[in-house]
C-alpha cells in the first residue's frame, strides 16, 4: 500500500495568512492526488484533483502543486470559512489511501 | 443537485452482520463508479471498497476482503455494503462516495453524510 504522510498535523494561522500543507507519498503517484476539506460534523469536500486542478466552485485562493512523491496544498489568503481539517488522497493504486489530516486552527 | 443518503448503520455485536445502503440522486448513477469510505476516530479516513459502473470491477481493502461485499442496483440508483463477521476495528462512520469516472481508477468527488457503525458487545 502507498503511505501518505501529511505535515504538519496541525497549524495555527490568522485570517489573511498564506498557508501551505505538504503531502508525501511513499512512492511516486504521477499526480494522482486529491485534496479534501472537512469541517466538523460534515463530509469531506473535494477541493482539487490531479494534484493541481481546482474542482468547480472552489475558491481560487486554493491551489495545488507537486509531482512524483511530494505535493503541496496552498491557501493563498486564509478566510474564516477555511478553518477545517484537510486531507490528501492518492488514487494512483488500490487501495486508495489518505493522509492523516492537517487541522487548520485560528491563531 | 447530487445527493447521497446512507442508511443501515447501528450498534451490532462482534461476529454479526449489517447491510449499509446508499440512495443516489441528482446524477446519472449508472455512469459512475462508487466507493465506500470509513472514518475512524483517531485513525482518519480509510477507503473500504469500490465498484465500477457496471459492477465488472470491484476492489476491497485487504482488511475487509472475504467479509464485506459491495454491490449496486443501477435501476434503483442504490449502492450497498454487506458487512459480515464484523469486528471492533470496523467501527466508524461509513461514507458512500461518487467517483469521478466510470471505473474505479478515479477519485471520489462527492460524499454523502455517512452512517455510523459501532461494533461492540
Amino acid at each position: 500500500d502507498i503511505q501518505m504522510t501529511q505535515s504538519p498535523s496541525s497549524l495555527s494561522a490568522s485570517v489573511g495568512d498564506r498557508v501551505t500543507i505538504t503531502c508525501r507519498a511513499s512512492q511516486g503517484i504521477s499526480n494522482s492526488l486529491a485534496w479534501y476539506q472537512q469541517k466538523p460534523g460534515k463530509a469531506p469536500k473535494l477541493l482539487l484533483y490531479a494534484a493541481s486542478i481546482l474542482e468547480s466552485g472552489v475558491p481560487s485562493r486554493f491551489s495545488g502543486s507537486g509531482s512524483g512523491t511530494d505535493y503541496i496544498l496552498t491557501i493563498g489568503s486564509l478566510q474564516p470559512e477555511d478553518f477545517a481539517t484537510y486531507y490528501c488522497q492518492q488514487y494512483y493504486s488500490t487501495p486508495q489511501t489518505f493522509g492523516q489530516g492537517t487541522k487548520v486552527e485560528i491563531k | 443537485e447530487v445527493q447521497l443518503v446512507e442508511s443501515g448503520g447501528g450498534l451490532v455485536q462482534p461476529g454479526r452482520s449489517l447491510r449499509l445502503s446508499c440512495a443516489a440522486s441528482g446524477f446519472p448513477f449508472e455512469d459512475y463508479a462508487m466507493h465506500w469510505i470509513r472514518q475512524i476516530p483517531g485513525k482518519g479516513l480509510q477507503w473500504v471498497a469500490a465498484i465500477s459502473r457496471n459492477s465488472a470491477g470491484i476492489e476491497y481493502v485487504d482488511s475487509v476482503k472475504g467479509r464485506f461485499t459491495i454491490s449496486r442496483d443501477n435501476d434503483n440508483k442504490s449502492l450497498y455494503l454487506q458487512m459480515n463477521n464484523l469486528k471492533a476495528d470496523d467501527t466508524g462512520l461509513y461514507y458512500c462516495a461518487k467517483d469521478s469516472y466510470y471505473d474505479t481508477s478515479g477519485y471520489p468527488d462527492f460524499w454523502g453524510q455517512g452512517t455510523q457503525v459501532t461494533v461492540s458487545s
